[in-house]
């Protein structure tokens, strides 16, 4: 059974930083783009970035371009997301999400629980 | 900031046939796959639609997804209770290299 289990969100202050992981198991990781996705509260989805399945091509959503960082581990079958100067606005569920192929251009098909990321004083 | 643009809601009786417009442009549904996404509430999205109209395992034939130009959408046929969801069309963006999602629609059983 494919899965995914993120970790590492948590409270922090308005211009603090955190670090995202999630741990795919079930499938072959290496092989596949990934993504972190985002649902502020009583909103709907947004994609916040993707990378490419060596980790060579990295994506960004213009909402947190030069303040998030995403990257990943193949070895460890670990996805990261590295989150600094955050604002109000960045507190959501983050979900980690599989890609369909190998292809960043492609969709997602399995989704992660998610982690949540509170930014507040 | 959603690029693709559904309607806010959408409602049937059991046994219906409801179904969700995705409008887009060029750039997303126009040139790339779309999918589908179903959220009940509290949970994680789940695929329901890939590549346009293809149904993942275990994702009941009452679902069913088509594209035309830039606009996609997903039809439920036999509508059932458990049907009750926030439903989401998503494509890659060309012009803006990321994904997109749609607003989302909520269904409700009458």
């Amino acid at each position: 059974e494919v899965q995914l289990l993120e970790s590492g969100g948590g409270l922090v202050q308005p211009g603090g930083s955190l670090r995202l992981s999630c741990v795919g198991s079930g499938f072959t990781f290496s092989t596949y783009a990934m993504s972190w996705v985002r649902q502020a509260p009583g909103k709907g989805l947004e994609w916040v970035s993707g990378i490419s399945v060596s980790g060579g091509n990295t994506y960004y959503a213009d909402s947190v371009k030069g303040r998030f960082t995403v990257s990943r581990d193949n070895s460890k079958n670990t996805l990261f997301l590295q989150l600094n100067s955050l604002r109000a606005e960045d507190t959501a569920v983050y979900h980690c999400a599989k890609g369909d192929s190998s292809s960043i251009y492609y969709g997602m098909d399995v989704w992660g629980q998610g982690t949540t990321v509170t930014v507040s004083s | 900031q959603s690029v693709l643009t559904q309607p806010p809601s959408a409602s049937g009786t059991p046994g219906q046939r409801v179904t969700i417009s995705c409008s887009g442009s060029s750039s997303n549904i126009g040139s790339n796959f779309v999918y589908w996404y179903q959220q009940l509430p509290g949970t994680a999205p789940k695929l329901l639609i890939y590549r346009n109209n293809q149904r993942p395992s275990g994702v009941p034939d009452r679902f069913s997804g088509s594209k035309s130009g830039t606009s996609a959408s997903l039809a439920i046929s036999g509508l059932r209770s458990e049907d009750e969801a926030d439903y989401y069309c998503a494509a890659w963006d060309d012009t803006l290299s990321g994904y997109v999602f749609g607003t989302g629609t909520k269904v409700t059983v009458l």
